[in-house]
C-alpha cells in the first residue's frame, strides 16, 4: 500500500534562513510522482513543486526545491530564504502514474505547520 | 487559463438538513474531479472522484453522495447531514493526460451544529 509520512508536525524557521521539510514515501511501483502543496490560513491549497521518479534531477522552482534520494523513499522540500509568507502548512503527497481509477488517485501525509519568525 | 470555483466559501448547518456544495471549473473540458475532506489539523482524504459526466467513483462510505450533471461541473451533497461531516471540503481537478497536477479550489468550510 502507499503511505507518506511526514514527521514533522511543526517547524520554527527565522526569516532569511532555509529550511528543509521531510517527507517519506513507500510504493512498491517504478512510476510514481511526489509533490507539495501550500496551505496558508485561508485554506487553499497551493500547488508548489512536482517530482517524477524517473527524473534524473531534483526539481526547483524558484525559492523551492525537492530534495529527492530515490533509494532512501524521500522527498524533502527545501525551502530558502524564507519570508514571513511562507508561514502555512504543507503537505507532501503521492500518485501512481501508471494507473488510472482510484489506484492511480493522490495520497497526502498529514502535514507540517511552518512557521517563520521574523 | 483554467480556474476553479467553489461555492459557498462557509456555511453553518443543523444537524439533519441537506447539504448542496458545488465546484465548477473553466478553460478546461473533460477534467478528472475530485472531492477531499480536511478535518481539522489533519491531511485530505479523497471522497469521490469523476472522470467524465454521471460517473462517480466513492472512496469512503458515508453520509454523502456526488454528482456531475455537467461536464465541468462536480457537486458534494448530503440529504441530512451529521455532526462528524463538519470540515473543510476541497474540490480539485486534473487533465487526463500530460501535466500531472491536480488543482484546488480555494474550499468550503462546514460546520454542522
Amino acid at each position: 500500500a502507499q503511505k507518506i509520512t511526514q514527521t514533522q508536525p511543526g517547524m520554527f524557521v527565522q526569516e532569511k534562513e532555509a529550511v528543509t521539510l521531510d517527507c517519506t514515501y513507500d510504493t512498491s511501483d517504478p512510476s510514481y510522482g511526489l509533490f507539495w502543496y501550500k496551505q496558508p490560513s485561508s485554506g487553499e491549497m497551493i500547488f508548489l513543486i512536482y517530482q517524477g521518479s524517473y527524473d534524473q534531477q531534483n526539481a526547483t522552482e524558484g525559492r523551492y526545491s525537492l530534495n529527492f534520494q530515490k533509494a532512501r523513499k524521500s522527498a524533502n522540500l527545501v525551502i530558502s530564504a524564507s519570508q514571513l509568507g511562507d508561514s502555512a502548512m504543507y503537505f507532501c503527497a503521492m500518485r501512481r502514474l501508471n494507473y488510472g481509477g482510484s489506484q492511480g488517485n493522490l495520497i497526502f501525509g498529514k502535514g507540517t505547520k511552518l512557521s517563520v519568525k521574523p | 487559463s483554467q480556474t476553479i470555483h467553489q461555492w459557498p466559501a462557509t456555511l453553518v448547518q443543523p444537524v439533519g438538513s441537506p447539504l448542496s456544495l458545488e465546484c465548477t471549473v473553466e478553460g478546461t473540458s473533460n477534467p478528472n474531479l475530485y472531492w477531499y475532506r480536511q478535518a481539522a489539523g489533519r491531511g485530505l482524504q479523497l471522497l469521490f472522484y469523476s472522470v467524465g459526466i454521471g460517473q462517480i467513483s466513492s472512496e469512503v462510505p458515508q453520509n454523502l453522495s456526488a454528482s456531475r450533471p455537467q461536464d465541468r461541473q462536480f457537486i458534494l451533497s448530503s440529504k441530512k447531514l451529521l455532526l462528524s461531516d463538519s470540515g473543510f471540503y476541497l474540490c480539485a481537478w486534473k487533465r487526463k493526460s500530460g501535466a500531472n497536477v491536480l488543482t484546488f479550489g480555494a474550499g468550503s468550510r462546514l460546520t454542522v451544529l
